[in-house]
């Protein structure tokens, strides 16, 4: 299993960026996948969740409103596109397989990409 | 929603046994599974406790996962501490389609 995630980088307050994740070595569409970002120092902040396909999509209310998960099964992948961006999103992004039950927590992580936020 | 509360720091020496407590407010302990992870510095972090109590495979007999209702808490044991182990914890749950991560726990090992 292994997850990549790509994109990232600067982006101007009220800018948007987007951010993907390819995933191989299994199924990807037999799981849900998560965003979770992790500010400069800071603990782990769950961002988003997408169903297996894709129908279902659920955002932490911080982020609820700027932020629009998808997935793109043919290609294994999936995108995390954020808008109306602040400087308080400014973080590394890691993708997040979870389990196949909910108890499995996040099994596999990506190395994390970086997006900051500033003028 | 509930959130989960996790001292900022704990330190033990080498050899000696710590215990992280992950604490909800908000619904008991008991609803949801709980998981811990360790993070490394400058790395992912990595599954050491699911389901409450459960080790993935290669995960050392020396972590162990436990929960108290009485507490509603949920606790991670590390037994025989070893340098290696000095990193970053998280507990996390999940409730109603959000995942909770606890604050994080930095365990220093002297």
């Amino acid at each position: 299993v292994h997850l990549e995630e790509s994109g990232g980088g600067l982006g101007q307050p009220g800018g948007s960026l987007r951010v993907s994740c390819v995933a191989s070595g299994f199924t990807f569409s037999s799981y849900e996948m998560n965003w979770v970002r992790q500010a400069p120092g800071k603990g782990l902040d769950w961002v988003a969740a997408i169903n297996r396909g894709g129908s279902s999509k659920f955002y932490a209310d911080s982020v609820k409103g700027r932020f629009t998960v998808s997935r793109d099964n043919a290609k294994n992948s999936f995108y995390l596109q954020m808008n109306s961006l602040r400087a308080d999103d400014t973080a590394i992004y890691f993708c997040a397989r979870a389990g196949y039950t909910y108890g499995q927590g996040f099994d596999y992580w990506g190395q994390g990409i970086l997006v900051t936020v500033s003028s | 929603n509930f959130m989960l509360r996790q001292p900022h720091s704990v330190s033990e020496s080498q050899g000696k046994t710590v215990t992280i407590s992950c604490t909800r407010s908000g619904g008991s302990i008991a609803d949801d599974y709980v998981q811990w992870y360790q993070q490394r510095p400058g790395r992912s972090p990595t599954t050491l406790i699911y389901e409450d109590s459960r080790r993935p495979s290669g995960v050392p007999d020396r972590f162990s996962g436990s929960i108290d209702s009485s507490s509603n808490s949920a606790s991670l044991t590390i037994s025989g501490l070893k340098a290696e182990d000095e990193a970053d914890y998280f507990c996390q749950s999940y409730d109603n389609k959000y995942w909770v991560f606890g604050g994080g726990t930095r365990l220093t090992v002297l």
